[in-house]
Parts: C-alpha cells; structure tokens; sequence
C-alpha cells in the first residue's frame, strides 16, 4: 500500500557522529522520497529529498540514497550538531495528479553534546 | 512576514463544544492541507485543496468540515468535539499538488 516504515523510532548520538534513518515502502509506483524535519514547537520544513530517477543526493551535511530495488532509502547526517536534534519524518508520493503524500511515523534523533 | 500562518497557536476547550482554526498562506501556492498530528508523532493528512477544489478527503468523521474561501485560506471548523480530536492540528501549502509542503506552526487543540 501507501505505507512508508521507518526505523529506528529513536536514535541518539554524540555530537560529530553520523546519524542514518532508514525508511522503507512497498508501492513500487513511488517516486519522490522527500525528507522532512521538524523542530520542537514548529512544523515541519523539508530538508532534503529524492527523485526515482537518482540513486543519491547530497547537501552539505545530509545526504539521501535510494534504492528502488529493495525499496528503500536512507538519510545520512554527518558531522552532527545539537541543532540537528529533531523529529525527522520521511515520506513517499507515486506519480499521478492527487496522489497524496504518505509520511512515516517519525524518528527522534537526540544529538548528545 | 510568516509564509502559512495559523490562528489560534493554542485551544482548550469541553467535549461537545464546537471551534475553528484558521490558516492562511501568504506564498501563493495553489493548494493547501489539513494535516492531524497524534501525541505519538504521527502526521495524517485530513484534507487536500487545490484552487478551492476539495482534491484529497480521508476517512475523517463528519464533524470535521474544511472551508476555503479562496485559495489563500482554508479554515478547519470541528463540530461536537470528542478527546480523541486532541492534536496538533497543521495546516500547509504547495505550489500545486505534487509540490514541497510548507507548514503552520500548528494549533495544539486540547479538548478536556
């Protein structure tokens, strides 16, 4: 269906580590796999995200990378920082006018200075 | 110069009474939403408009109607308000339906 899975549900780490969130789908009609973050008290805000049509993307210190055949894809944050604490949501959308935007449950990710 | 804005930021009302939350987008996107999310985190949509045409409707109860007067606001008015309907409430934006969600803050509705 629809449903996009995400792990871990929690995932803390010392400041300057490398963070990974996995997230899985099953509708192989999916084909935009965006990113979304969101800070305590705020909504969420995209951060990065990801055509079908690329393997991998990167923006400073985040990167995403996708893989259509096992039908997942990760978000990778380097060198981390307290600010990169948050809830961090992934999300999947197939083509087609009206197909709406299915999100993850979220993980916390908890920078530890 | 905040791009979705939503009022009220906090509600705290009884069961059984009725409220409204406001949103409105000052981006010019074409389509807006009604999102819903739990204690747990979890983000649901609710409802979907594109150039004030309802586009997307999921399974919500009856007593949660959108109303979007142009394309710049949608309002969420709840009716008969049960503890179940305690949420984070967000409304968002996008250029069209397949765009980059832009989100309120939020509206904390607490029904007690």
């Amino acid at each position: 269906g629809e449903n996009v899975e995400q792990h871990p549900s929690t995932l803390s780490v010392q400041e300057g580590d490398s963070a990974v969130i996995k997230c899985t789908y099953s509708d192989s009609a999916s084909n935009y796999f965006p990113w979304y973050k969101q800070e305590l008290g705020k909504g969420p805000q995209l951060i990065i995200d990801i055509r079908s049509n690329v393997g991998e993307k990167k923006d400073q210190r985040i990167a995403v990378t996708l893989n259509k055949t096992a039908k997942h894809f990760s978000l990778h944050i380097t060198e981390t920082q307290p600010e990169d604490s948050a809830v961090y949501f992934c999300a999947r959308r197939a083509l087609g006018r009206n197909n709406r935007l299915a999100f993850g449950k979220g993980n916390q990710v908890v920078v530890i200075p | 110069d905040t791009a979705v804005s939503q009022t009220p930021k906090y509600l705290v009302t009884q069961m059984g009474n009725d409220k409204s939350i406001k949103c409105e987008q000052n981006l010019g996107h074409d389509t807006m939403y009604w999102y819903k999310q739990d204690s747990k985190k979890f983000l649901k949509i609710m409802f979907s408009y594109n150039n004030k045409e309802l586009i997307i409707n999921e399974t919500v109860p009856n007593r949660f109607s959108p109303k979007s007067p142009d394309k710049a606001h949608l309002n969420l008015h709840i009716n008969s308000l049960e503890l179940g309907d305690s949420a984070v409430y967000f409304c968002a934006s996008s250029q069209d339906p397949d765009g980059e969600l832009f989100f309120g803050e939020g509206s904390r509705l607490t029904v007690l």
